[in-house]
């Protein structure tokens, strides 16, 4: 059973603070990694995604990816209330015969406040 | 909405009633699939379709059919709804397997 785990939160930071989301997967061959940002009665939508070691940057947005540690993480910068959502972390992995998986984290609640 | 449209938006059905949830992408990707959310339980796959005419079974097939249409359309049945089956469910789409991929947004489905 892959798994991938994230903090609850909620994760409350100021406004204009760096927020740090964190995630951990236990499919050590998983090759892909993606982060979702979900708004309350809301669907997910795709803000970052990366598939090497290392830092990607996007505007406030950046993800690091340890695979040895099995660890991707999400900062996003000068953090401003609209950024108050649910921060959900997905991993994917291949599952045979030419298909791919995505296995979500249950989300972090991220609240910013003013 | 990513290109992705679902239908209905919200649906209440009573225990043993059949439904079929639509979904239609724009995008002309290979890749479509269902997933359902509960509240503490994160999102979880239901069906995927890697391509027209193939579909998979994902996490919790169970209590569920789809039709992969054509290249367009992935539709999720339920023959016998039960309460356990309340649930919002995502449609996605991708380019292919191993890209990113786009939801819909999402059909909220009540089963008293």
């Amino acid at each position: 059973q892959k798994e991938v785990e994230q903090n609850s939160g909620p994760l409350s930071v100021p406004e204009g603070a760096i927020a740090s989301l964190n995630c951990t997967y236990s499919d050590r061959g998983s090759q892909s990694f993606f982060w979702y940002r979900q708004y309350s009665g809301k669907s997910p939508e795709l803000i970052m995604f990366i598939y090497s070691n290392g830092d990607k940057e996007d505007g406030r947005f950046t993800a690091q990816l340890n695979k040895a540690s099995q660890y991707v993480s999400l900062l996003i910068r000068d953090s401003q209330p609209s950024d108050s959502a649910t921060y959900l972390c997905a991993v994917k992995g291949y599952s045979g015969a030419g298909s791919y998986q995505l296995t979500f984290g249950k989300g972090t609640k991220l609240s910013v406040i003013p | 909405n990513a290109g992705v449209t679902q239908t209905p938006k919200f649906q209440v059905l009573k225990t043993g009633q059949s439904m079929t949830l639509q979904c239609a992408q724009d995008m002309n990707h290979n890749s479509m699939y269902w997933y359902r959310q509960d509240p503490g339980m994160g999102l979880r796959l239901i069906y995927y379709s890697a391509s027209e005419g193939t579909t998979d079974k994902g996490e919790v097939p169970n209590g569920y059919n789809v039709s992969r249409l054509n290249k367009r359309e992935f539709s999720l049945r339920l023959e016998s709804a039960a309460p356990s089956q309340t649930s919002v469910y995502f449609c996605a789409q991708a380019e292919g397997g191993d890209q990113p991929q786009h939801f819909g947004d999402g059909t909220r489905l009540s089963i008293l």
